[in-house]
């Protein structure tokens, strides 16, 4: 079956360090995978996306990794700071199924002073 | 500014008793998108629109209807709600799917008594 899965239990990290969340996605195959951050009771916001045929992305302090032989993204915030305490949401469109766009449940990150 | 609007932003119903909630986006976007997010089961797709007139299904379009009939508008139509329905909606539009995001609502909070 289809999954698209980001870690469930919540990331805390102190402030300055790298955080790195990870989403997993099987039996598809992305045209391109987004990252959006959600804070509680509000919209998601889009972050970054990364296309199929793209190995790396970047927007200021944040860096997206995209492996499609492990099926994995990765997405970096360095240089943290409390305000990055969020949920962070990944999601695929896959290139056989166009409009669809499906999200993973999304990792929670607390950054600690 | 340019965003997607929803109305209403709380909505406490009862069962069996029609509901429209509207979404309008004023950024010419050809795509827009419902999705209903639920604790531990996170955002999923319920119907979306390629262009004016052209609507699909995503994967819970089950009590749901949709209208396309101008590129702005994208309401959600509960012809007969039931409380399994209670959840937080959220309508987002995209320009370009495959670069540059999807621009997401406030969110409406349903409850179906």
């Amino acid at each position: 079956s289809q999954k698209i899965e980001q870690n469930s239990e919540a990331l805390n990290i102190q402030e300055g360090k790298t955080a790195t969340l990870t989403c997993n996605y099987t039996n598809y195959s992305p045209a391109y995978l987004q990252w959006y951050r959600q804070d509680p009771g509000r919209g998601p916001v889009f972050l970054l996306l990364i296309r199929e045929n793209e190995k790396e992305k970047r927007k200021e302090r944040l860096k997206v990794t995209f492996d499609t032989t492990l099926k994995q993204s990765l997405f970096h915030i360095t240089a943290s700071q409390p305000a990055d305490s969020a949920t962070y949401l990944c999601a695929l469109e896959s290139s056989s199924n166009t409009g669809k766009l499906i999200f993973g449940q999304g990792t929670t990150l607390q950054v600690k002073p | 500014e340019a965003q997607v609007t929803q109305n209403p932003r709380y909505l406490i119903t009862v069962t069996g008793k029609k509901l429209t909630v509207t979404c309008s986006q004023n950024m010419n976007h050809e795509y827009m998108s419902w999705y209903r997010q639920d604790p531990g089961l996170g955002l999923r797709q319920i119907y979306y629109s390629m262009n004016v007139e052209v609507t699909d299904k995503g994967d819970v379009p089950e009590g749901y209807k949709v209208s396309r009939k101008e590129k702005r508008n994208f309401p959600l139509i509960l012809e007969s709600p039931s409380p399994n329905q209670t959840s937080l909606y959220f309508c987002a539009s995209s320009l370009n799917r495959g670069y540059n995001g999807y621009t997401f609502g406030s969110g409406t909070r349903l409850t179906v008594v």
